[in-house]
């Protein structure tokens, strides 16, 4: 059974800052997703990366995977009050379900 | 709106009373996916269904949960004999047959069940 872990586990920072937070897989990911969930709201897709070693950046995020394809970082550039949320990496394994890690919880103080 | 519904947003109910919930997926998407989510964790995979065909459950899906998704369209939840321990974010989801967005997921916004 795969098994996701994501660290930090909570971070607070302010408004300017940057900040990275990590992914790992027991085994290599079939394809890597983030998610950002809003308190009460469900998860928003964020980015899908499929290459190890690929790049992709979302304005201010950059997205990461590592060249074994067992970690990502999501790396946010002057963070925003915006960007508080719930930061959720995910596998998809194909045609069967998807496996998602326990969270980063952001709160980006004003 | 064009994206997954969820009805009802909140529900509170005493223990041993049964539950339904229902999802409203995106029209097109014939995957539809149920989830479990609790306070500080990420959603735990429930079940899942292509079409009206329920495809795999989870070993969390005790014989108190019963999923349906009749004529392959909405699809609904029930927890019978609810628990303390049932209390948590239900979510759905659902991705379309093929495409670019064939291994991305949609969610709704959840249910929060409170059993007291």
């Amino acid at each position: 059974t795969q098994l996701l872990e994501q660290s930090p586990q909570f971070l607070s920072i302010q408004e300017g800052e940057n900040l990275t937070v990590y992914c790992n897989s027991s085994s290599v990911f079939s394809s890597l997703q983030w998610y950002r969930q809003e308190p009460g709201e469900g998860p928003v897709l964020l980015v899908t990366v499929v290459t190890g070693g690929e790049v992709k950046k979302l304005k201010r995020l950059t997205f990461q995977f590592g060249d074994a394809r067992k970690d990502s970082s999501l790396h946010i550039t002057a963070a925003q009050p915006g960007d508080t949320g719930l930061y959720l990496c995910a596998d998809y394994n194909y045609g069967q379900n998807f496996v998602f890690g326990p969270g980063t919880r952001l709160s980006v103080l004003p | 709106d064009t994206g997954v519904s969820q009805d009802p947003r909140h529900k509170i109910t005493k223990r041993g009373q049964n539950v339904t919930f229902r999802c409203d997926p995106i029209s097109e998407h014939n995957r539809l996916y149920w989830y479990r989510q609790t306070l500080g964790q990420g959603p735990e995979f429930l079940t899942y269904f292509q079409n009206e065909a329920q495809l795999e459950k989870s070993r969390l899906l005790s014989d108190r949960f019963s999923a349906e998704r009749p004529k392959g369209s909405f699809s609904t939840l029930e927890i019978q004999r609810t628990e303390q321990g049932d209390s948590a974010m239900y979510l759905c989801a659902s991705s379309p047959r093929n495409g670019a967005a064939y291994n991305e997921q949609f969610f709704g916004p959840g249910t929060r069940l409170t059993v007291l």
